[in-house]
């Protein structure tokens, strides 16, 4: 069974910077094609997606917030890292870990979100 | 630029069926999409995927209510008998040039 869990501060200050974990069991990120990914939705808004790193250590980013993402993956640890820079109050939002299927492009299986306040 | 276009609303009777829209954008209408299901208060729950050619794989457990359909640059998510637990909003979910993720508006479903 494949389960992710997002984990990370509930509120922080303008100017700081995010970082949230992904914490994930039923798969390797070790095994050729698996990615995880991130989106957020801003409350009453749309989903958004951030950014996702591959098996293989690529990583994709949003373009609209690339210069503010990190992604990384402690494959040991089953774990996967979003730093987002410069927080402002329009960040504000749940942010969601997900993984695509097999074909490596459907958000297939998705964690339960951890809500982010950024004050100011 | 690869945008995905969803009506804010729909509603429909309970027991009845209705039919949501999901516009891929001018030069984009081969691209297959996701379906997802975002009940009130609860995280996204994926559905299918829909394909150019109308066929659609459907995620484990997602009732036979749920169908996937498409025409053109459009894709449909019907679901039929209508139950309560179906209101929520839906989103479709694609992927453009260079592998970024792109995810539609999203439409509100009401069960009257």
């Amino acid at each position: 069974q494949i389960t992710l869990k997002e984990s990370g501060p509930t509120l922080v200050k303008a100017t700081q910077t995010l970082t949230l974990t992904c914490s994930f069991s039923g798969f390797s990120l070790s095994t050729s094609g698996v990615g995880v990914g991130w989106i957020r939705q801003p409350p009453g808004k749309a989903l958004e997606w951030l950014a996702l790193i591959y098996w293989d250590d690529d990583k994709r980013y949003s373009p609209s917030l690339k210069s503010r993402l990190t992604i990384t993956k402690d494959t040991s640890k089953n774990q996967v890292v979003l730093t987002m820079t410069n927080m402002d109050p329009v960040d504000t939002a749940t942010y969601y870990c997900a993984r695509p299927g097999e074909s490596g492009l459907e958000f297939e299986y998705w964690g339960q979100g951890t809500p982010v306040t950024v004050s100011s | 630029q690869l945008v995905l276009t969803q009506s804010p609303s729909a509603s429909a009777s309970l027991g009845a069926s209705v039919k949501l829209t999901c516009t891929l954008s001018s030069g984009h209408s081969s691209y297959a999409i996701a379906w997802h299901q975002q009940q009130p208060e609860k995280g996204p729950r994926y559905l299918m995927k829909v394909n150019s050619d109308g066929s659609h794989s459907k995620g484990d457990g997602i009732p036979d209510r749920f169908s996937g359909s498409s025409s053109g640059a459009e894709r449909y998510l019907t679901i039929s008998s209508l139950q309560s637990e179906d209101e929520a909003d839906y989103y479709c979910q694609t992927w453009g040039t260079g592998i970024h993720w792109v995810f539609g508006g999203g439409t509100k479903l009401t069960v009257l």
